[in-house]
Formats: C-alpha cells, structure tokens, sequence
C-alpha cells in the first residue's frame, strides 16, 4: 500500500499567522490519466471528515480561499493563509491514486 | 442538499458480525458509487472498499478481503457495510461516503461506532 506521511504532526499557530503541512507519499501519485489524486481534509472535533482540496490545488465548493493546496509527484503541501478559530481540527492527507486508497496519520492544528 | 443517514451504535462480542446502513439522499443513488471507510481510535483513516451503486459491482480493500461485504438496495437508496469474524481491532467509527473527483462530489455519513467487547 502507499504510505502518506505527514510532517508536523503537531501544528500550534497564533489566530491570523499562516500554517503549512506537508505530506509525501511512498511513490508517485500521478495516474495514468494524467491527473494526480491527492486531496486534503479536515476533521473538526467530533465530526466527520470534510475534503478541502482535491487533485492538490482545487478547492472544495464553500472552502475559504484561506485554504491552498501545491506539489506534485510525491510531495504535497496545504497552506492556510491566515488561521482562523474555526479551522482547529485534525488535518489528513489522502491519496485517491492507487488501490486501497490511503490517509496520512494526521496533523492536529491548534491555535497558540 | 445530498445527505447519507447511517444507523446507530452497535456493540458486539469477538467473532460476531455487524451490518452498517448508509441511506443516501439529495442525489441520484445509482449514479455514485458508496464508499465505506473506518477510524480507528489512534489509527489512521483506512479506506475498506466500494460499490458501483448502479451496478453494483464491488471492489475491497485487501486488508478486509474475505471479511467485508457492501451491498445496495437502489430501492432503498441505501448501501450497506458487513464486516464478519470482528477482533477488539475492529472498534472504530464506520463512515460511508460519496466521493468523485470534481467540486461538492464529497459527502460523509455521520459515522457509526461499532464497538467489540466481550
């Protein structure tokens, strides 16, 4: 299976200060389509998961454009331009690439 | 607004077997397929497996193969997630989802918690 790794896995961040997570996979996410499969999501406490950015850069219908999502190949960021209250939470990368689809372990965001 | 509605909390006993429901709405049932994955508790999000809701071809995750069935009643606009032979390893909350890779294609049920206890 494909490993996604996240780094931080701990993220502490002052209100309106940026934030960055990075994730790498254990290889290439580009299918053979063309298209790369990686998409980031955000677990609120006690909810379930919401997708932000699918096939890295697009974000999700009623996502803040706070939320940007960059990389290619095997190495993947999501970026929150200025960090709000409400986006405290667990963020995960997934890739959608190869069978069975796989999540990093998750970055807890909290704020400072 | 599409919705999917998953049943209550269940609680088994070491090789017992659970059945989970997923009732979708908001959106033509057959044209998705309905995805199942489970958290958990210090574990990673992991993917089990999906049906083709229209045709209700199936495809599973390895790790559960031989242990999971998902199933669809297009009448019902409801899939369903049978996990056998259930080990305390299989504690964690069952989520159903709708996902493709285009804007809003990305819903989730509210999850269930499937607890294994002797």
């Amino acid at each position: 299976d494909v490993v996604m790794t996240q780094s931080p896995l701990s993220l502490p961040v002052t209100l309106g200060q940026p934030a960055s997570i990075s994730c790498r996979s254990s290889q290439s996410l580009v299918y053979s389509d063309g298209n790369t499969y990686l998409n980031w999501f955000q677990q609120r406490p006690g909810q379930s998961p919401r997708r932000l950015i699918y096939k890295v850069s697009n974000r999700d219908s009623g996502v803040p454009d706070r939320f940007s999502g960059s990389g290619s190949g095997t190495d993947f960021t999501l970026k929150i331009n200025r960090v709000e209250a409400e986006d405290v939470g667990v963020y995960f990368c997934m890739q959608g690439t190869h069978w069975p689809y796989t999540f990093g372990q998750g970055t807890k965001l909290e704020i400072k | 607004q599409v919705q999917f509605v998953q049943s209550g909390a269940e609680v088994k006993k070491p090789g017992a077997s659970v059945k989970v429901s997923c009732k979708a709405s908001g959106y033509t049932f057959t044209s998705y397929a309905v995805h199942w994955v489970r958290q958990a508790p210090g574990q990673r999000l992991e993917w089990m497996g999906w049906i083709n809701a229209g045709n209700g071809d199936t495809k599973y995750s390895q790790r559960f193969q031989g242990r999971v069935t998902i199933t669809r009643d297009t009448s019902a606009s409801t899939a369903y997630m049978e996990l056998s032979s259930l080990t305390s390893e299989d504690t964690a909350v069952y989520y159903c989802t709708r996902t493709a890779a285009a804007a809003g294609v990305n819903n989730w049920g509210q999850g269930t918690l499937v607890t294994i206890s002797s």
